[in-house]
């Protein structure tokens, strides 16, 4: 139990152009998800925390208007990169909570922008 | 200074060792300690939890915590060459489920 999918696995966009990253929880409802960032050889970086229904929170130095999080229900949350550009290019991997001691992960997004 | 430091390596040992992975924090509010391990291209898998003081086993593993000193480390006995992956060591003040502060990540390999 407690799946997380993320989909795409990986994506390749040209710069300018917007990709959105889905994450889903499959087997629990999720109250809480988390947004992660992970260079090469960097460990993950909190992007947001969304709560269902709510708006998210950013890390500081996280600029929301490019990274759109919508978190519309208990089970699906989606990361929009708006206007990608090649800095943007990372791993991109959501977490989920139910409201228990653990976050399960995603596997991960890698988006590259060219 | 980081929140938490963690040696990323590169560490290398042989099969049947006994490793050792550790990470420093600085702030005594973290109270929730765990460790992750992620195979390359994945996300992370959780390890080990805990929140106090003391060591913690489960099969091979043991998380150890020393809260006066801010010090935490995984021990790994009898290391097969499946659990090569990075091991990032994870804190939180108010539990797993909320915000966590990630170290570097250590990349292990265990030579057969």
């Amino acid at each position: 139990g407690a799946v997380v999918s993320q989909h795409p696995s990986w994506v390749i966009c040209k710069s300018g152009t917007s990709v959105k990253i889905e994450c889903r929880s499959l087997d629990f409802q999720a109250t809480t998800m988390f947004w992660y960032r992970q260079f090469p050889k960097q460990s993950l970086m909190l992007m947001a925390t969304s709560n269902e229904g709510s708006k998210a929170t950013y890390e500081q130095g996280v600029e929301k208007d490019k990274f759109l999080i919508n978190h519309a229900s208990l089970t699906l949350s989606t990361l929009t990169v708006t206007s990608a550009h090649p800095e943007d290019s990372s791993f991109y991997i959501c977490s989920a909570s139910m409201n228990s001691y653990e976050q399960y992960f995603g596997p991960g997004t890698r988006l590259t922008v060219t | 200074q980081k929140e938490v430091e963690q040696d990323p390596g590169p560490l290398s040992v042989p099969e049947g060792a006994i490793v050792s992975l550790n990470c420093t924090y600085s702030n005594s509010a973290f109270q929730y300690f765990m460790w992750y391990r992620q195979y390359s291209r994945k996300g992370p898998e959780l390890l080990m939890y805990t929140y106090s003081s003391g060591n913690k086993e489960d099969g091979r593993f043991t998380a150890q915590v020393d809260k006066s000193s801010k010090y935490i480390s995984l021990f790994i006995r009898d290391s097969q060459p499946s659990d090569s992956a990075t091991y990032l060591c994870a804190i939180s003040t108010q539990g797993g489920s909320e915000k966590l502060v990630f170290g570097k990540g250590t990349k292990l390999t265990v030579n057969p």
